[in-house]
């Protein structure tokens, strides 16, 4: 149980190109999901949490009119690279929660590459 | 601030040998600690401890925490190389906000 699943996996694309990434929680429903950020050898850094039907919550730094988020039902959250430039290649990865209590569940990743 | 802290950073070991992997956390409240185990894709969930004392057991993977400490350790015995990976350890602070520390790269060698 608590799979969750994040599509796609690896992207490469021009500089200016707006990239979506979708992450979606196969056998649960989750009440809140998260998206991070993570560079090479260095731990996650949340950028925002979201709610089912409410606008994200951004953490400090970080821009919503540049990574917009999108939670449209329980099962379903997505993340928009607005106008992507080199600076935001990375590793996004997306996680999950049924209830507060839980555990987050991750998703696979996205690599992100920008030329 | 919250903060939670691991070490090693890093840690190479013969197959066979045994690890703990350390975690130590500031935060103004505290849910729970969970330690995750990170290959080459995303986190994979190996424990959730909220209780001190009581010790967690998967295969050869165990944790404790003690919330008097502030301090959790993940033991990993008779080490293998599918052990190698980055273990990162998490504390849920409430409110769905979880706080990671920067891991601890495992490498263990044949």
């Amino acid at each position: 149980g608590a799979v969750v699943s994040q599509h796609p996996s690896r992207v490469i694309c021009k500089s200016g190109t707006s990239v979506k990434i979708e992450c979606r929680s196969l056998d649960f429903q989750a009440t809140t999901m998260f998206w991070y950020r993570q560079f090479p050898k260095k731990s996650l850094m949340l950028m925002a949490t979201s709610n089912e039907g409410s606008k994200a919550t951004y953490e400090q730094g970080v821009e919503k009119d540049k990574f917009l988020i999108n939670h449209a039902s329980l099962t379903l959250s997505t993340l928009t690279v607005t106008s992507a430039h080199p600076e935001d290649s990375s590793f996004y990865i997306c996680s999950a929660a049924g209830q507060t209590d839980q555990p987050q569940h991750f998703g696979d990743g996205t690599r992100l590459s920008i030329l | 601030e919250d903060k939670v802290v691991q070490s090693p950073l890093s840690l190479v070991v013969h197959e066979g040998d045994t690890v703990t992997l350390n975690c130590s956390y500031e935060v103004t409240n505290f849910r729970s600690l969970l330690w995750y185990k990170q290959e080459k894709k995303a986190p994979t969930f190996l424990f959730m401890l909220t209780s001190s004392g009581i010790e967690k057991k998967s295969g050869r993977l165990s944790s404790i925490l003690d919330k008097k400490e502030l301090f959790s350790i993940l033991n990993i015995t008779a080490t293998q190389t599918g052990d190698s990976a980055v273990y990162l350890c998490a504390v849920d602070t409430g409110g769905f906000k979880t706080i990671f520390g920067a891991g601890t790269r495992l490498f263990v060698k044949a």
